[in-house]
């Protein structure tokens, strides 16, 4: 079954305590990308890869770096977390033919 | 830069109305355009897309057709059901500027029997 996965679905962590959130996807696409969603802003780009080892900003990645080693990872890490990046989080890839995007189910990620 | 904006919700709508969600975008270059539909706890799931104007996307009820003379893509559907309570974002891609990808606000629907 195609799917994009990620770890944890929930996380409650406290400022400055590093924390990394996985996402694979089983699809073999190029494209990979992380949002944040919250109330009244609808999602927001922080990160996306073309391909391996090729990474770019998005629209909110501060706070933020992502890597991408292998094609079906592409994780989310966050140095020094702090409230303002209490968020949902969703991890997408597609491929560069469709861009039809695939959505992870979220990591909904609490900072206090 | 390219943006995205969608009709506010919340939108309440009784079983077998008729919906409308506005959506208009603004773009540098030809994007292709999307409809996503996100269920209670769930991600988001593809539900239309059309790639040129005057391409008209459809799926399981729902319509919308890229209008580029008025930078469009409404979402409709002539029969609402109580499944189809859940929050509906319109979304672009513009592969000509380095897939820049670009969602709306999202739309709240809720459809009461």
């Amino acid at each position: 079954e195609a799917q994009v996965t990620q770890n944890p679905r929930y996380l409650i962590t406290v400022t400055g305590k590093k924390l990394t959130v996985t996402c694979s996807q089983n699809m073999n696409h190029e494209y990979m990308s992380w949002y944040r969603q919250d109330p009244g802003l609808g999602l927001r780009q922080i990160y996306y890869s073309m391909n391996v080892e090729v990474t770019d900003k998005g629209d909110v990645p501060e706070g933020y770096k992502v890597s991408r080693k292998e094609k079906r990872n592409f994780p989310l890490i966050l140095e020094s977390p702090s409230p303002n990046q209490t968020s949902l989080y969703f991890c997408a890839s597609s491929s560069p033919l469709t861009y039809e995007q695939y959505f992870g189910p979220g990591t909904r990620l609490t900072v206090t | 830069g390219n943006s995205v904006t969608q009709m506010e919700g919340p939108v309440t709508l009784s079983e077998e109305a008729f919906l409308t969600i506005n959506c208009t975008y603004t773009a540098t270059g030809y994007p292709s355009l999307f409809w996503y539909v996100q269920y209670p706890g769930e991600g988001l799931q593809l539900l239309l897309k059309a790639t040129k104007a005057d391409d008209k996307g459809s799926n399981k009820g729902f319509e919308a057709t890229y209008r580029k003379e008025t930078t469009s893509f409404h979402l409709e559907k002539g029969s609402v059901q109580v499944s189809d309570s859940a929050v509906y974002f319109c979304a672009l891609i513009d592969s000509g500027n380095n897939n820049d990808m670009r969602f709306g606000a999202g739309t709240r629907l809720t459809v009461k029997p």
